[in-house]
C-alpha cells in the first residue's frame, strides 16, 4: 500500500508570510503527527492529530498550528515565518495514537525561509 | 539528497563487520525506546522498539541493548551492509497523564558509513 505521503516536497517563503503543508496517511491510519528536523536541534515533535482533534502538542510557539481531516489527511500552518523556521518538517502516521506504535514517516517538506 | 544533519557523530565501518552505535538518554520515566535510520533524502524508518521492562531485543541482524542504570541505549547491526549507510537516531517515550499523552525525544543521530 501506499506509503506516507507529503506536500510540496519543497518550498520557498519569505519572512512574514505564511505556510500550509500537507500529510496524507497510510490509508487506515488514523494519528498523523508532524515533526521539525533542523541540523542544529534535530528532530522535534510539533503535535499529533487523531480522530480530528490535537491529542498531544510539543514545545512550539503557536505561530505553529495544524488540523486533521475526516479522512485523515492533516494540515500544518505556520504563520508569521522566521528565518529560523528553515526546516525538513515530516509527518508520522499511525494506524492508533502514536504513544508506543509503529510511526510511517513520510519524505518531508524542506521549507527555506529568506 | 537531504542533509539530515551536520557535525554529526560519525562511524565508518567496514562491510561485514558489525557496528555499535549508542546513545544517552535523558529522562528516567521514559518507558519506551525505538531506533529509527534515515537514508538521505528520506523520512526516518522504524528499526526496532524496546519496553523499559526489557533489556534486550534482537531483529532480523539488529539488537537493542537497555540499560536503565546509566541511561543508555545501544543499537547493533550485524555484518554491516553498504545499504546500511544512514543516519541513526534513538528516541524514548514517557507517557504522561491523561489520554495519549506522551512525550516523545530523539537523540541527535550518529552517521554510519560503510566502507566496502
Amino acid at each position: 500500500k501506499a506509503g506516507v505521503t507529503q506536500t510540496p516536497r519543497y518550498l520557498i517563503k519569505t519572512r512574514g508570510q505564511q505556510v500550509t503543508l500537507s500529510c496524507s496517511p497510510i490509508s487506515g491510519h488514523r494519528s498523523v503527527s508532524w515533526y521539525q528536523q533542523t541540523p542544529g536541534q534535530g528532530l522535534q515533535f510539533l503535535f499529533e492529530y487523531f480522530s480530528e482533534t490535537q491529542r498531544n502538542k510539543g514545545n512550539f510557539p503557536g505561530r505553529f498550528s495544524g488540523r486533521q481531516f475526516s479522512n485523515s489527511r492533516s494540515e500544518m500552518n505556520v504563520s508569521t515565518l522566521e528565518l529560523g523556521d528553515s526546516a525538513l518538517y515530516l509527518c508520522a502516521s499511525s494506524l492508533e495514537l502514536a504513544a508506543y506504535n509503529e510511526q510511517f514517516f513520510g519524505p518531508g517538506t524542506r521549507l527555506t525561509v529568506l | 539528497g537531504e542533509s539530515v544533519g551536520l557535525h554529526l557523530p560519525t562511524l565508518s565501518v567496514q562491510e561485514g563487520d558489525n557496528s555499535i552505535i549508542n546513545c544517552a538518554y535523558s529522562n528516567s520515566a521514559s518507558d519506551y525506546f525505538i531506533w529509527y535510520k534515515q537514508e538521505s533524502g528520506k523520512g526516518p524508518q522504524f528499526i526496532i522498539d524496546i519496553r523499559s521492562n526489557m533489556d534486550k531485543r534482537q531483529g532480523q541482524r539488529v539488537t537493542v541493548l537497555l540499560n536503565k542504570t546509566v541511561k543508555h541505549l545501544s543499537l547493533q547491526i550485524a555484518a554491516t551492509q553498504p545499504g546500511d549507510s544512514a543516519v541513526y537516531f534513538c528516541a524514548e517515550e514517557a507517557r504522561y497523564s491523561g489520554a495519549g499523552s506522551y512525550q516523545l525525544t530523539f537523540g541527535k543521530g550518529t552517521k554510519l558509513s560503510v566502507i566496502p
